[in-house]
């Protein structure tokens, strides 16, 4: 298995350009997230999907949009970047009726706007 | 609100023991983390405790839940220079979601 990966690994964007994130996971997770770390600010949430075809918003969702169309996948996108929006991203899944809720984490992807 | 704190450094002598503390407002979370990422990597599951206990403990690590006071402490005895990373304490709240808030993360140095 190859848990949670995350495409790409690093992107630097001009502001207003766009792009998409890919979250993928292959432990049949029904929840996922995704979090923005920012230094000395800990992990906020964006978007969460609790099931395909599912989306809701986060702590911090303004900018970004999201969409859950196959399980395995969460993409998180960007229409028009700023430099508020540099950051390391970070994609999570949850398996679904878990009592521990142990979150895996993906290996994040590092956000330069200019 | 819902608040996690903790200290941003910390610094320890390889072989000493490491102390982490963390405080949190909601009175409602069922399960504490504790999280570790190393560099240039994910979050990964330490240990967590449910919010009906007061320790756990799990070979070098011990946790230890004070519920009056919404303190949360990770101990990890004989520090290696390998525990060198973040440490992000982390409450699950009762939500519709399984809503998790995380601290800042620690920094832990350990100095050989």
């Amino acid at each position: 298995n190859a848990g949670v990966t995350q495409t790409p690994k690093f992107r630097v964007l001009k502001t207003g350009q766009s792009m998409t994130l890919l979250c993928a996971q292959d432990m049949n997770h029904e929840y996922m997230y995704w979090y923005r770390q920012d230094p000395g600010m800990g992990l906020r949430l964006i978007h969460y999907s609790v099931g395909e075809g599912t989306t809701a918003k986060g702590e911090v969702p303004d900018g970004y949009n999201v969409s859950r169309l196959k399980k395995q996948n969460f993409l998180l996108g960007l229409e028009s970047a700023a430099p508020s929006q540099t950051s390391v991203y970070f994609c999570a899944s949850v398996p679904g009726g878990s009592p521990i809720n142990e979150q895996f984490f993906g290996p994040g992807t590092r956000l330069t706007v200019l | 609100g819902e608040d996690v704190e903790q200290s941003l450094f910390l610094s320890v002598r390889e072989g000493d023991s490491s102390v982490i503390n963390c405080t949190y407002t909601d009175s409602s979370s069922t399960y504490l983390y504790w999280y570790k990422q190393e560099p240039g990597a994910g979050l990964q599951l330490l240990t967590y405790i449910f919010s009906n206990m007061d320790m756990k403990q799990d070979q070098r690590l011990t946790v230890l839940l004070n519920k009056k006071d919404k303190h949360l402490s990770l101990r990890i005895a004989d520090t290696q220079t390998g525990d060198s990373a973040i440490y992000f304490c982390a409450e699950r709240l009762k939500t519709s979601y399984d809503k998790v808030i995380f601290g800042p993360g620690t920094s832990l140095s350990v100095i050989p």
